[in-house]
């Protein structure tokens, strides 16, 4: 089966720990995302990543850290200068990275969820 | 702040009922998509319109785009225990000529569908 899977579904951190959330995809995909949501509130985008040894910071990505060595791999790393990790973290990914494809759709993992102790 | 605003930020209806449910933008986009989430899961991509297009249909599914008024509007006619979730809207912009993909979600519409 096709589709993107993120691991581990919970996690616990003890504060001033650095912890890495795995992504991988297995549709080819150029373009991966990673998101954040808070309880009642929508996505916010944190890095993301057209193509294999590039990405770019999205709009809260203090704090956060990411590597794309390889095109099915996408993991985040959440380190200890992030200040409010807590919260459920969300792998996407779209076909293509390049120009002109906000059009394509994203698909997105199952989602990790953070927790501080 | 978020590009996409949702209305109501929560719907409760019967079995059988319609629901709808709005979005807002502030800025030009080239298209805007709906997804929806289940609790605790992750987001599976609904429709897909573009900024050229007014309406779309998919299933039980109605899309309307108005770019004058910068809002679009999601339908579930019939609707269905099944349907309960919430439902997000997220819009693609072209950014300095180029697009890479990114899209804008707004806070979403959590829709209770009662049996």
């Amino acid at each position: 089966d096709g589709g993107i899977t993120q691991s581990p579904k919970y996690l616990f951190r003890k504060e001033g720990q650095n912890v890495t959330l795995s992504c991988e995809q297995n549709l080819n995909h150029d373009a991966m995302y990673w998101y954040r949501q808070d309880p009642g509130q929508g996505l916010r985008l944190i890095y993301y990543s057209q193509i294999v040894n590039d990405f770019q910071k999205g709009d809260i990505a203090e704090g956060y850290s990411v590597s794309r060595e390889k095109k099915e791999s996408f993991p985040l790393t959440v380190t200890s200068a992030q200040k409010n990790p807590t919260a459920f973290y969300l792998c996407a990914s779209s076909i293509y990275g390049g120009t002109a494809l906000s059009y394509n759709e994203q698909f997105f993992g199952p989602g990790t969820r953070l927790t501080v102790l | 702040s978020q590009q996409g605003e949702e209305d109501p930020q929560a719907l409760s209806i019967q079995e059988g009922e319609n629901a709808t449910m709005n979005c807002s933008y502030k800025t030009s986009i080239n298209n805007l998509q709906w997804y929806r989430q289940n609790s605790g899961r992750g987001l599976v991509h609904l429709i897909l319109i573009r900024s050229n297009e007014r309406e779309k249909h998919s299933g039980r599914l109605r899309v309307t785009l108005d770019t004058s008024k910068k809002s679009s509007s999601l339908l579930i006619t019939a609707s269905r225990a099944a349907d309960t979730a919430s439902y997000f809207c997220a819009t693609g912009t072209n950014a300095g000529g180029t697009s890479y993909g990114k899209l804008t979600f707004g806070q979403g519409t959590i829709l209770t569908v009662h049996p």
